[in-house]
C-alpha cells in the first residue's frame, strides 16, 4: 500500500497562512486529493488531481505538488476552517493520510 | 442534486450480521461505481473496495475480504454493505461514496455514513 505521511496537528490564528504537508512513500503522479472532515459529518472534498478548487470550495484553499511532496494551503485561515484535513492517493489503491488536525487560536 | 442517503446506526453483538444501504438520488444509478470506506472513532479512512453499478462486479480491498459484501438492488438506486460475523474491530462509521461521471475517483460525493457499534 502507499503510505500517507501528513504533518502533525497545526494551531493558527484566524487571518494567518497555514500549510498541511501529505508525504507518500512513492510516486502517485497527481493523483491526490484533499479532503476537509468536521466532527460528525462526511468528508468534503476540496482539492483534486492535486491543484484543482473543488467547485464551490472558497478560493482562499489552495493544492500544489506531484510525485511524492504535496501540500493543501489556507490563505488566509478563518474559524470555520477548524477541522482534520486529509490527503488521499489514487495512483494504486486509494489510501489516506492519519489527517492533519487543524485547531485555531 | 445528487445524493446518497445511508441507513440509520446499528448495534449488534459479535458474531451477528448487518446490512447498511445506500440509496442515490439525482443521478442515473448505474452511471457511477459505488464506493466504500470505513472510519473507526477518531482514525482515518480505509477504502473498502467498490460495486460497479452497471454490471454488478465487485472489488474489495485487501482487509475487506470473505466477510465484507457489496451488492444492488438497482430498481431501487440503492447499494448495500453486508458485514457477516461482526467483530469488535468493525466498530466504525461506514460511508459510501462516489466519483465524478465515469471515473471513480476523487470521492466527490458521500453519504451522511452509517454508524454500527458492535458490543455484547
Amino acid at each position: 500500500d502507499t503510505v500517507l505521511t501528513q504533518s502533525p496537528a497545526l494551531a493558527v490564528s484566524p487571518g494567518e497562512r497555514v500549510t498541511i504537508s501529505c508525504r507518500a512513500s512513492e510516486s502517485v503522479s497527481q493523483r491526490m486529493y484533499w479532503y476537509q472532515q468536521k466532527p460528525g459529518q462526511h468528508p468534503k472534498l476540496l482539492i483534486y488531481a492535486a491543484s484543482n478548487l473543488e467547485s464551490g470550495v472558497p478560493a482562499r484553499f489552495s493544492g500544489s505538488g506531484s510525485g511524492t511532496d504535496f501540500t493543501l494551503t489556507i490563505d488566509p485561515v478563518e474559524a470555520n476552517d477548524t477541522a482534520t484535513y486529509f490527503c488521499q492517493q489514487s495512483w494504486n489503491d486509494p489510501t489516506f493520510g492519519a489527517g492533519t488536525k487543524l485547531e485555531l487560536k | 442534486q445528487i445524493q446518497l442517503v445511508q441507513s440509520g446506526p446499528e448495534v449488534k453483538k459479535p458474531g451477528e450480521s448487518v446490512k447498511i444501504s445506500c440509496k442515490a438520488s439525482g443521478y442515473t444509478f448505474t452511471q457511477a461505481g459505488m464506493q466504500w470506506l470505513k472510519q473507526a472513532q477518531g482514525k482515518s479512512l480505509k477504502w473498502m473496495g467498490w460495486i460497479n453499478t452497471n454490471t454488478g462486479k465487485t472489488t474489495y480491498a485487501a482487509d475487506f475480504t470473505g466477510r465484507f459484501v457489496f451488492s444492488l438492488e438497482t430498481s431501487a438506486s440503492t447499494a448495500y454493505l453486508q458485514i457477516t460475523n461482526l467483530k469488535n474491530e468493525d466498530m466504525a462509521t461506514y460511508f459510501c461514496a462516489r466519483g465524478y461521471h465515469g471515473y471513480n475517483y476523487p470521492f466527490a460525493y458521500w453519504g451522511q455514513g452509517t454508524l454500527v457499534t458492535v458490543s455484547s
